[in-house]
């Protein structure tokens, strides 16, 4: 059974710096990778999304990675801004036709 | 063009009443599925509908929970004999083909049992 797991569960860090989520994941086994960002009360918004043959994919200041073979994606937001602060959740899609979700991390970013 | 919408968007209930949720996908996307997000739970998949294929219900906790799709595009989530711990957050979304293209969500239902 796949296991997604995302480190830290929370930050906090003043505006302008560059931060790095993590995502890791047990089942190498997977067809793609999406980050996504969720703001209080809210849905889901995608992010990026990186299929298994890739190893990066950027969207302005944002970066995710993905290293399959040993289960781990992260997420660099470069210059943050307070408009950043939400939770990011990872998520895989492996066997089956669903997404397999991290806790996702609580991401403060203070002016 | 118009995103996932789901209605409505709060829902209180007394324990042991049935609830319909719904979802209405993006136009033209094929894949629609429904997750639960409550607390100390994450995000868990629940139902999934590929066009016409029959649907994959593997993530239903149990049989108090139905989901239908009708012709194709708007979807109804059921649950019967609601209990406390159905609360939660209910998630619709809806890609363009199953897997390999990304899903979006839409704003959710807040259901709270009481």
């Amino acid at each position: 059974k796949q296991e997604v797991t995302q480190i830290p569960a929370a930050l906090s860090v003043p505006e302008g710096e560059n931060l790095v989520l993590n995502c890791s994941f047990t089942d190498s086994a997977i067809y793609n990778l999406q980050w996504f960002r969720q703001d209080p009360g809210k849905g889901l918004t995608s992010l990026l999304l990186i299929q298994s043959s890739q190893r990066e994919q950027t969207s302005g200041r944002l970066n995710a990675s993905l290293d399959k073979s040993s289960g781990r994606s992260t997420l660099y937001i470069a210059a943050s801004q307070p408009g950043d602060s939400a939770t990011y959740l990872c998520a895989v899609r492996s066997a089956g036709n669903m997404l397999t979700f991290g806790g996702g991390t609580r991401l403060m970013v203070k002016p | 063009g118009a995103g996932v919408s789901q209605s409505p968007s709060n829902k209180v209930t007394e324990k042991g009443k049935d609830v319909e949720l719904r979802c209405d996908p993006i136009s033209g996307h094929t894949a629609l599925y429904w997750y639960r997000q409550s607390l100390g739970q994450g995000l868990e998949f629940l139902i999934y509908f590929q066009g016409n294929s029959a649907p994959d219900k593997s993530g239903l906790p149990s049989d108090r929970f139905s989901a239908e799709r009708t012709g194709g595009s708007v979807s109804t989530l059921t649950i019967q004999r609601t209990q406390q711990e159905d609360s939660a957050v209910y998630l619709c979304a809806s890609s363009a083909t199953s897997g390999m293209k990304t899903q979006y969500f839409g704003p959710g239902t807040r259901l709270l049992v009481l």
